[in-house]
């Protein structure tokens, strides 16, 4: 069965102060890592994928990067505004149609 | 616009009173998920549908159903909810493949 696990499960930031979070996994054959932000109250939002080890992504202050065991999500100089809880999710084989989701991370951002 | 939605967004229901929450995707997407989200535990699968009229169960089926009589809509159905039923649930659609996941709103459900 496809696990993952995302830690710390909430971070406090101050504003600027970088930091990273972790995102494990363990699957027979990764096929895509995804990550997600999700604001209180609605809908998670698509940030990044990921498809094989080595691979980086980066958007605005976030860099996502994947190894074959887990994947790091990267905060550079954070502002008020990247408060939200981050989702890593994985994709896998055999069962291509299912996405399996860690418990998320919840980032405070404090100005 | 491209779009999930979901109705209704908030509901307060009794237990063993069935409802259905309904989805409609307006991208033609082949995939689409329901999931529940409770705190600590993420996002669970609870069914999904690779196409009209195929749908398989996901982690946690068990006090649901659903149907794709068509593609754009993938309606949850509760036949006889009960209190641990209350959770989030969220929508989901996308293209075969290995990409992304366009979410709905959310639909927030108390059962007492």
């Amino acid at each position: 069965e496809d696990q993952v696990t995302q830690s710390p499960e909430a971070l406090r930031l101050q504003e600027g102060e970088s930091s990273s979070l972790n995102c494990s996994y363990t699957v027979s054959g990764l096929r895509g890592l995804f990550w997600y932000r999700q604001d209180p109250g609605k809908g998670p939002e698509f940030l990044f994928t990921l498809y094989s080890a080595g691979e980086e992504k980066e958007k605005e202050r976030l860099k996502a990067t994947l190894t074959k065991k887990e994947s790091f999500l990267h905060i550079t100089a954070p502002k008020p505004e990247d408060s939200a809880t981050y989702l890593c999710a994985v994709q896998a084989t055999p069962n291509d149609y299912k996405l399996s989701f860690g418990a998320g991370t919840t980032v405070t951002v404090r100005a | 616009e491209a779009q999930v939605t979901q109705n209704p967004r908030y509901l307060i229901t009794v237990t063993g009173k069935k409802l259905t929450v309904t989805c409609s995707q307006n991208m033609n997407h082949e995939y689409m998920s329901w999931y529940r989200q409770d705190p600590g535990l993420g996002l669970r699968q609870i069914y999904y549908s690779m196409n009209v009229e195929v749908t398989d169960k996901g982690d946690v089926p068990e006090g649901y159903k659903v149907s794709r009589k068509e593609k754009r809509n993938f309606p949850l159905i509760l036949e006889s909810p009960s209190p641990n039923q209350t959770s989030l649930y969220f929508c989901a659609s996308r293209p075969p493949g290995v990409v992304k996941q366009y979410f709905g709103p959310g639909t927030r459900l108390t059962v007492t």
